[in-house]
């Protein structure tokens, strides 16, 4: 089965810019989880998509975003680029929403902003 | 507030030797807790983790921990280390019951040395 996979891999984007990270789950997994992970503040919860709704949604400002398409796709959006939005974004997958169920994790895309 | 602390932000070993990553946390309830691995340029990897029941949990990678309520520890095994061990660890805590409430510790880089 193959794993969640995340593009692009890397991106580079200058302030002011928007930008728009994909995420593919695991087939059969419903829930998808974003989180930021820079040096400074670590792993940080960005928002959870479950059944095509965000049910959950961390302390970041309005500039994120994300939606789930009915395939359980995931993208999140990044308007109005600033340089602290520098991160490693990590897009995790469960079937369900239960902490029993193990979250699977991407390997990440790298946005750097210049 | 829940708070996960990782003592040692880089820990090194030799080949074959114990492996002791510390995590400890403070909880009001008893909490589901995780450790996970992070290699160079991927995602997050759960090694194991305790929702309830036996206090000695098994992972992979011949990876184990001890859940000690009174200690409030959950420090992380391996009684002989490998290259391969070479990553970043990180210790979670639930303060809840989904993936939106569980908290990430700071992280320890372990480095093994031949």
């Amino acid at each position: 089965k193959a794993g969640v996979t995340q593009t692009p891999r890397y991106l580079i984007k200058t302030r002011g810019q928007q930008v728009t990270l994909s995420c593919s789950p695991i087939s059969g997994h419903r829930s998808v989880s974003w989180y930021q992970q820079t040096p400074g503040q670590g792993l940080q919860f960005l928002f959870e998509y479950f059944s095509e709704t965000q049910r959950n949604k961390g302390n970041f400002p309005g500039r994120f975003s994300g939606r789930q398409f009915s395939n359980s796709r995931s993208e999140m959006n990044v308007s109005t680029l600033e340089l602290g939005d520098s991160a490693l974004y990590l897009c995790a997958s469960s079937l369900e929403r239960s902490l029993t169920d193990t979250q699977y994790f991407g390997p990440g895309t790298r946005l750097t902003v210049l | 507030a829940q708070s996960v602390t990782q003592l040692g932000s880089h820990v090194s070993v030799s080949e074959g030797a114990l492996v002791l990553l510390r995590c400890n946390y403070s909880s009001s309830v008893p909490p589901y807790l995780f450790w996970y691995v992070q290699y160079p340029n991927q995602g997050l990897q759960l090694l194991l983790k305790y929702t309830t029941g036996a206090t000695l949990v098994k992972g992979i990678n011949g990876f184990e921990a001890e859940f000690k309520k009174s200690e409030t520890s959950f420090h992380l095994t391996k009684p002989s280390a490998h290259m391969s061990d070479a990553a970043e660890y990180f210790c979670a805590v639930h303060r809840g019951t989904s993936y939106d409430k569980v908290i990430f510790g700071p992280g320890t880089s372990l480095s093994v040395i031949p």
